[in-house]
């Protein structure tokens, strides 16, 4: 079983849309939590940061669910700009390699 | 934008053949990192180094090596390239702290025939 596990996509939407991207991670023990964007053929670069009480930053909203080992990613009212890969990032408490990705979940935003 | 590059961007090379992949960054951190990413598939972490002098290997096994003599240089050397080693070859860096965001660099192709 993968450590962090996502959907793959592709999501393909229309303007406007409201999409909703899952990841569930399986060690209890992970500690921070991230959602990364990775547009095609380029580098990842961060998104936002996850906190336990949810956090919002203009038309994303991300959530985490320490109980269910769940992280979501929500996107209103999506743009054309938004097509890339959505990457879910754990860090578990005391390791040493930083971050583990997930494999990421494809939007396509169609106009 | 995030201060650090990677060179070559694009490497294409025959077999046996010894390569380095160039990361620098110009952002005073600690922390550096290697991930090695084949298409529409995760990140794997090959190596990462705390600092100077401090290099450790990732969760992916790699035939590569690396090093840290000074804190903005981190390369990436393969002694004797093979097609198995066809891949994108990402760099990261970080400051020091649980939560600080990693910046990449824009990632070297690199195709071994």
């Amino acid at each position: 079983r993968k450590e962090v596990e996502q959907d793959p996509g592709p999501f393909n939407v229309p303007e406007g849309a409201t999409v909703a991207f899952n990841c569930t991670y399986s060690n209890s023990a992970s500690q921070s939590f991230f959602w990364y964007r990775q547009d095609c053929r380029k580098e990842p670069k961060l998104l936002m940061s996850v906190y336990s009480s949810g956090n919002e930053d203009g038309r994303f909203t991300a959530q985490l669910n320490r109980a269910s080992q769940y992280i979501s990613l929500l996107i209103r009212d999506s743009k054309l700009s938004d097509s890339a890969t959505y990457l879910c990032v754990v860090r578990v408490s005391g390791s040493a390699r930083q971050l583990t990705f997930g494999s990421g979940t494809q939007l396509t935003v169609l106009p | 934008e995030a201060d650090i590059y990677q060179t070559p961007r694009y490497l294409v090379i025959g077999t046996g053949k010894k390569i380095t992949l160039e990361c620098s960054q110009t952002m005073g951190h600690d922390k550096m990192y290697w991930y090695q990413q084949d298409p529409g598939m995760e990140l794997h972490l090959i190596h990462y180094s705390y600092g100077v002098n401090s290099t450790e290997k990732g969760d992916l096994s790699s035939e590569s090596t690396v090093s840290r003599i000074r804190t903005e240089h981190f390369p990436l050397t393969l002694e004797s390239a093979r097609p198995s080693h066809t891949s994108q070859y990402l760099c990261a860096s970080s400051e020091i702290g649980a939560a600080n965001e990693q910046f990449f660099g824009p990632g070297t192709r690199l195709t071994v025939l």
